[in-house]
């Protein structure tokens, strides 16, 4: 079974600034991807980021980019000029790749406050 | 608005009670899924339903069970209530599921 560590159960950071997220995970397989949710105080899950483990060119959107280590099974999440919205429970999570059921495993979260 | 809806969005059961929570998706996905939310432990999948017809249990699945009634709905019941399943209760729905899912916004149950 896949298993993903947030080791960080808390996290802030000043307006403006640079923060990263860390996200260790635990499987034997080598089809795979990996995914970064953010939850706002709203509830909602958010789908930030999307990475693929056979590609080698981390994932970005915007001010968000990964720094994807497969040999290392890691995938931190680094949000830049952070911004007063995005405050919120972030989440990693892991999907095996084939098969049909799409699972996805998820961290115990990170929660992150920006601040003025 | 195209998406994933659940009802209701808050909930107060007493212990032993039934309740079924409902969730829909209008995006023609043929997966869908169940998952509880509680501090400290991230979110857990109940169940999940591949396709249209099938069910499979996940990770935390007893004290519930599931009816995919068709492609759009996918009902979670909770037979007998207890206080260890309060909790927030999130649908899911994917299409070619490695793109993640769409969630719903989520039940907010509480069992006294």
């Amino acid at each position: 079974a896949q298993t993903v560590t947030q080791s960080q159960p808390e996290m802030s950071v000043q307006e403006a600034e640079t923060v990263t997220l860390s996200c260790t995970y635990d499987t034997s397989e080598n089809n795979y991807y990996l995914f970064w949710y953010k939850q706002p105080p709203s509830r909602q899950m958010i789908l930030v980021i999307r990475q693929e483990a056979y590609k080698q060119q981390n994932a970005t959107e915007n001010r968000f980019s990964v720094n994807f280590q497969k040999a290392a099974k890691s995938f931190s999440l680094k949000i830049s000029d952070s911004q007063l919205g995005d405050t919120a429970m972030y989440f990693c999570a892991f999907m095996k790749g084939g098969g049909s059921n799409y699972k996805l495993t998820f961290g115990k979260g990170t929660l992150l406050t920006v601040n003025p | 608005n195209a998406g994933v809806t659940q009802t209701p969005k808050f909930q107060v059961l007493k212990t032993g009670q039934s309740m079924t929570l409902q969730c829909a998706q209008d995006m023609n996905h043929n997966s869908m899924y169940w998952y509880r939310q509680d501090p400290g432990m991230g979110l857990r999948l109940i169940y999940y339903s591949a396709s249209e017809g099938t069910t499979d249990k996940g990770e935390v699945p007893n004290g519930y069970n599931v009816s995919r009634l068709n492609k759009r709905e996918f009902s979670l019941r909770l037979e007998s209530a207890a206080p260890s399943q309060t909790s927030v209760y999130f649908c899911a729905s994917s299409a070619a599921g490695t793109y993640g899912y769409t969630f719903g916004s989520g039940t907010r149950l509480t069992v006294v």
